[in-house]
């Protein structure tokens, strides 16, 4: 295993109140993703990052936001929880972002239930 | 629009059989294509990469094939087993794309039956 972890691994929080995800990797990969999980939908992108304090959006970034002080961490912040952002979170990791090799090493995910 | 399909969502196969699952892709040019196998509850654990410029690639019991005049990448699993069985996601990465995003499709479930 790639060593990321990911916290905490199920919440239930209430419309309106904010959500802090955890993602902890412990390879020293420079390059790390947040993606979320539906039903019908598969993997999206949400937020990514290249570096400590370099990051971007994704394809469905309405409604987060990332900060990455250290290169071990990387949260994903939901500024005001709605019922749409009920999902499963995966954190991933990547030893590069040229096109040569990017396989991604997964965490086991969170499972947010917003009310 | 862009789109990633993967053939039925749900393939159920006898073990010892060839299981081939299929992914067809629009309005991306891949650099190359990644697979991955999730299982219930887990991340997904990457299996197989494929570049634009190769035809085949095999992995023991796995083996993907490329086809960019097609728009699609086959997966087989040759002697399946029971322990095969698990939700299959092709990736692909978009050729001129930075910092290796990864672009997935919705995955096909497999059961593979004794």
């Amino acid at each position: 295993d790639a060593g990321i972890t990911q916290s905490p691994r199920h919440k239930v929080t209430e419309t309106g109140t904010p959500v802090t995800l955890r993602c902890h990797q412990t390879e020293n990969h420079r390059y790390m993703y947040w993606y979320r999980q539906d039903p019908g939908h598969g993997l999206r992108l949400i937020h990514y990052s290249y570096g400590v304090k370099d990051t971007d959006k994704g394809e469905v970034s309405d409604g987060y936001s990332v900060s990455r002080s250290k290169t071990e961490d990387f949260l994903l912040t939901l500024e005001s929880a709605t019922s749409s952002q009920t999902s499963v979170y995966f954190c991933a990791t990547g030893t590069s972002g040229t096109l040569h090799y990017n396989e991604q090493f997964f965490g086991p995910g969170t499972r947010l239930t917003v009310l | 629009s862009q789109k990633i399909e993967q053939n039925s969502e749900a393939l159920n196969i006898q073990e010892g059989k060839t299981a081939t699952l299929t992914c067809n892709y629009t309005n991306y040019s891949p650099a190359y294509l990644q697979w991955y196998r999730q299982d219930p509850g887990r991340g997904p654990v990457f299996l197989l990469l494929i570049r634009e410029n190769e035809k085949e690639k095999r992995k023991e019991r796995l083996k993907v094939t490329f086809d960019t005049t097609l728009k699609q990448s086959l997966f087989h699993i040759t002697a399946s087993q029971p322990a095969d069985s698990a939700t299959y996601l092709c990736a692909l990465v978009n050729r001129g794309s930075t910092l290796g995003r990864l672009y997935f499709g919705r995955g096909t479930q497999l059961t593979v039956w004794p």
